[in-house]
């Protein structure tokens, strides 16, 4: 089984739908991070967690919120999807070294009509 | 500000050949340097990670090297296959309680 787990893997929604993306991992890293991926701007950081109780604005956290439920789960939402939130999300941990090392999850499309 | 740039065009290179690679970086004391792996449609994969104080790392076919001075870090994947066709991302460190921050990519294509 995959070590981070992401769903859904694809989601096309409508403009103003609340959206939840979630991840898993059982790598049983304390750290998790949100990525969004769009063409020619690459891997920009969303909101990122360091531990249960800490949770941290990423360079592009506006139009988005997260949860984090428990060490295995932190949950992406879109409160009110639009359209140029129609990117690949990527969910990623990562221990607690000091190198950081990221371990991503499969993705997910999500598409914003 | 602090800024990484990776070439954004593709790379294309005959199959058996060196790719080379190039990340550097302005306004940043990183603690480390990690490149990764991205396949169309999936997400990136952990592959070699060099510290600021050494000049070089290899792994199998992958050789990185890290010029602090030159504020760069050069990728090469010697004896290259298509298989190895993909997109490839520098990410750099501070180290502590701070995290990696991604380039953009470069994609490499292999050709037969």
């Amino acid at each position: 089984d995959a070590d981070v787990t992401q769903t859904p893997r694809n989601r096309i929604t409508k403009t103003g739908k609340r959206i939840m993306l979630e991840c898993s991992q059982t790598k049983g890293h304390d750290r998790m991070y949100w990525y969004r991926q769009d063409p020619g701007l690459g891997l920009r950081l969303i909101y990122y967690s360091f531990d249960v109780k800490d949770i941290n604005k990423g360079e592009i956290s506006d139009g988005y919120s997260v949860s984090r439920q428990a060490q295995a789960k932190f949950s992406l939402s879109l409160e009110s999807a639009i359209p140029n939130q129609t990117a690949l999300y990527f969910c990623a941990t990562s221990g607690r070294g000091s190198t950081d090392t990221q371990y991503f999850g499969p993705g997910t499309r999500l598409t914003v009509l | 500000s602090q800024k990484i740039e990776q070439n954004s065009e593709a790379l294309n290179i005959q199959e058996g050949k060196t790719a080379t690679l190039t990340c550097n970086y302005t306004n940043y004391s990183p603690a480390y340097l990690q490149w990764y792996r991205q396949d169309p449609g999936r997400g990136p994969v952990f592959l070699l990670l060099i510290r600021e104080n050494e000049k070089e790392k290899r792994k199998e076919r992958l050789k990185v090297t890290f010029d602090t001075t030159l504020k760069q870090s050069l990728f090469h994947i010697t004896a290259s296959q298509p298989a190895d066709s993909a997109t490839y991302l520098c990410a750099l460190g501070t180290g502590g309680y701070q995290k990696v921050t991604f380039g953009i990519g470069t994609k490499l294509q292999v050709i037969p």
